[in-house]
């Protein structure tokens, strides 16, 4: 199916535990980004990426690890989780014109750190 | 550096009434506006957004908002909820040298019969 995916859906961790959330998207979109929404606080940008290859970070990303060896997919690692990193992550696309465009969100992972 | 407030936290309407969002900007150069959508555990949705020319921009679902660049607000409105409006709104701002979204906190909007 085309569009962007995120698994899983929905995860439990134990603090301290490395966790990996996925994304995948079918459109070609040179950027992508990692967003975790917090009560309160909105959406707020861990990291994002201009083309494969091409990281950067964005307002919160201690704590927090990205890579991008393809195009289509740019997963999110917690590398030690912690209770504070329980939040609902979005991962989103959109294509590159030089400046913001349309964004593409996924339906979101639900990330519980016990 | 860029930011969004959206004043209201949760604003309760009747269905068949009036709703307007507020959304407050921050942006140093020629701001690209948007506002999202998300209903109960689903991603975000464009519901419209605005990069230049007419400042009254109509979206999906009946919405439309106004740009003031004077006042630095990109307000969102519909002249007749529906139950389905309920739901989770955000705005966001971007720029024409910037890729990134920044997003308000949100605005849950609760419509009653």
């Amino acid at each position: 199916d085309a569009g962007i995916t995120q698994s899983p859906r929905y995860k439990i961790t134990e603090t301290g535990r490395q966790v990996t959330l996925m994304c995948h998207q079918t459109w070609s979109h040179s950027y992508m980004f990692w967003y975790r929404q917090d009560l309160g606080h909105g959406l707020r940008l861990i990291y994002y990426s201009a083309a494969a290859d091409i990281t950067d970070k964005g307002e919160v990303p201690d704590g927090y690890v990205v890579s991008r060896s393809k195009t289509e997919n740019f997963p999110l690692t917690l590398e030690s989780a912690t209770r504070s990193q329980t939040s609902v992550y979005f991962c989103a696309s959109s294509e590159s014109q030089g400046y913001v465009t349309e964004a593409f969100f996924g339906q979101g992972t639900r990330l519980t750190v016990v | 550096a860029q930011s969004v407030t959206q004043p209201d936290i949760h604003i309760t309407v009747s269905e068949g009434a009036s709703l307007e969002l507020r959304c407050n900007y921050s942006y140093g150069a020629t701001p690209y506006l948007f506002w999202y959508v998300q209903s109960p555990g689903q991603g975000l949705q464009l519901l419209l957004k605005y990069f230049s020319g007419d400042t009254l921009v109509q979206g999906i679902k009946g919405f439309e908002a106004e740009f003031k660049r004077s006042q630095s607000s990109f307000n969102l409105r519909k002249p007749s909820v529906h139950w389905s409006d309920a739901a989770e709104y955000f705005c966001a701002v971007g720029g024409s040298n910037d890729y990134k979204l920044s997003f308000g906190a949100g605005t849950t909007v609760t419509v009653r019969a």
